[in-house]
């Protein structure tokens, strides 16, 4: 099955630096990756996602980038504010049309993100 | 109401009580699902519920019982269950089970089993 490994497993910056978070995953066939953003007492809340068949993707501050001969991929949040402090996770799956028997999305660990101000 | 909702937020109870959770989905989605969430693990998915029918049990103690009796309403039924299965338990919903798309994450069900 899919593996996927998130780092760092927490991250401090000043506010108005960059955030970068790098996720890594096992499975070839994957096409899907979705970055979700968890709030002190929410739920998860997806924030960004890119699919195989590109490589880059951005809105307003948060881009996401995805290398598949590496099989890794990275969020990248420019201009921090301190209400981008939360949890993210990132994710990975495949879809019933690339092979998978079902959807089933593979979490990473997250990614405890603080923004000081 | 919107989105997902799930009751009760926080939960406690001993290691032979039967309680259940509830989640309700007002988005018309097709899927629904319930992940368990501990800390330091990565969200782990455990029933997925495509059209009512259940697609994927991840592997999951009996001692946990999805419902799920139409597409916008799922149960978690739990009895006789261990301290470890303390955690933050979520329920998701999305449009159909299969399409890569956004799950919708309720705000969880906080769950100690002393």
């Amino acid at each position: 099955g899919e593996n996927v490994e998130q780092h760092p497993s927490t991250l401090s910056v000043q506010e108005g630096d960059s955030a970068v978070i790098k996720c890594t995953y096992s499975d070839s066939a994957s096409n899907y990756f979705p970055w979700y953003k968890q709030e002190l007492g929410k739920g998860p809340q997806l924030i960004i996602d890119i699919r195989s068949n590109v490589g880059e993707k951005k809105d307003q501050r948060i881009a996401v980038t995805l290398n598949k001969t590496a099989k890794h991929f990275s969020l990248h949040i420019t201009e921090t504010q301190p209400e981008d402090s939360a949890v993210y996770f990132c994710a990975a799956s495949r879809t019933l049309n690339s092979g998978g028997s079902n959807y089933k999305l593979t979490f990473g660990k997250g990614t405890l993100l603080t923004v000081n101000p | 109401e919107t989105g997902v909702t799930q009751t009760p937020r926080h939960l406690v109870m001993g290691m032979t009580n039967k309680k259940s959770l509830k989640c309700e989905q007002h988005l018309g989605h097709n899927a629904m699902y319930w992940y368990k969430q501990s800390a330091k693990k990565p969200l782990e998915l455990m029933f997925v519920y495509n059209f009512k029918e259940q697609t994927e049990n991840n592997s999951v103690p009996s001692r946990f019982s999805p419902e799920c009796p139409n597409s916008s309403h799922l149960f978690l039924h739990l009895h006789t269950l261990q301290p470890e299965d303390s955690a933050l338990y979520l329920c998701a919903s999305s449009h159909l089970a299969g399409a890569a798309g956004e799950l919708f994450f309720g705000e969880g069900s906080r769950l100690t089993v002393l």
